[in-house]
């Protein structure tokens, strides 16, 4: 059964205007939670986390919100660029265990100049 | 900057064939892992490490086994390749506790 879960495939949005990117959890024993991006034939690379201590964390244009009473969190990309166009896959983690990442399905963006 | 390198970027096998792919890292990280990503699936666990000559399975683990006999390097290897192991493998590693996972750059597998 998927633990992560990104329930929109695919997301279509204008340049300079915001990219939303939502994901949903399963498993309450999570506790660190991280977005990766990934382009064609590359492998993903790591983009933005937060714990499950904070409910915000910010790095220039992304943004990542959590809401542990819901198990959702979501990515806010502003301004949106071309160069976002990609699949942004969520992940999440727990403190336990054997520290390995769940991953959700992707949502592959597509940012229109 | 760290660096996760997977030996082929894109691989032809025959059914049946014993397929290895290597991985290696430079940061000196405990823990690897072996993902494959398929369309609409995401990425899906195979195999992880998190010490030299230890593994654990993922999620899914048949077909599949793994070789760490040195804390740089993890060896994806399928026993009988089938078409139904055609997909993109990617290999990760990470330290210890809650940390982000580096990946190399991914090798496509194609088995005919």
């Amino acid at each position: 059964d998927q633990q992560v879960k990104q329930n929109s495939p695919s997301l279509s949005v204008q340049e300079g205007r915001i990219s939303i990117l939502n994901c949903d959890y399963t498993n309450s024993m999570f506790d660190y939670f991280l977005w990766y991006k990934k382009y064609p034939a590359e492998g993903p690379t790591f983009l933005i986390s937060i714990s499950s201590i904070k409910d915000k964390n910010e790095d220039g244009r992304f943004t990542v919100f959590l809401n542990k009473s819901a198990k959702h969190l979501s990515l806010h990309i502003v301004p949106s660029q071309p160069g976002d166009s990609a699949v942004y896959f969520c992940a999440a983690s727990a403190k336990t265990g054997a520290n390995n990442l769940f991953f959700g399905t992707g949502t592959r963006l597509t940012v229109i100049p | 900057d760290v660096k996760v390198t997977q030996s082929s970027r894109y691989l032809v096998k025959r059914t049946g064939e014993k397929v290895f792919l290597e991985c290696v890292q430079d940061m000196d990280h405990e823990n690897m892992f072996w993902y494959r990503q398929d369309p609409g699936l995401g990425l899906r666990l195979i195999y992880f490490s998190y010490d030299v000559k230890m593994k654990e399975k993922g999620d899914i683990p048949e077909g599949y086994s793994v070789s760490r006999e040195k804390k740089e390097r993890f060896s994806l290897i399928l026993e009988s390749a089938s078409t139904n192991q055609t997909s993109m493998y990617l290999c990760a590693s990470s330290f210890g506790g809650l940390n982000e996972a580096f990946f190399g750059q991914g090798t496509r597998l194609t088995v005919v």
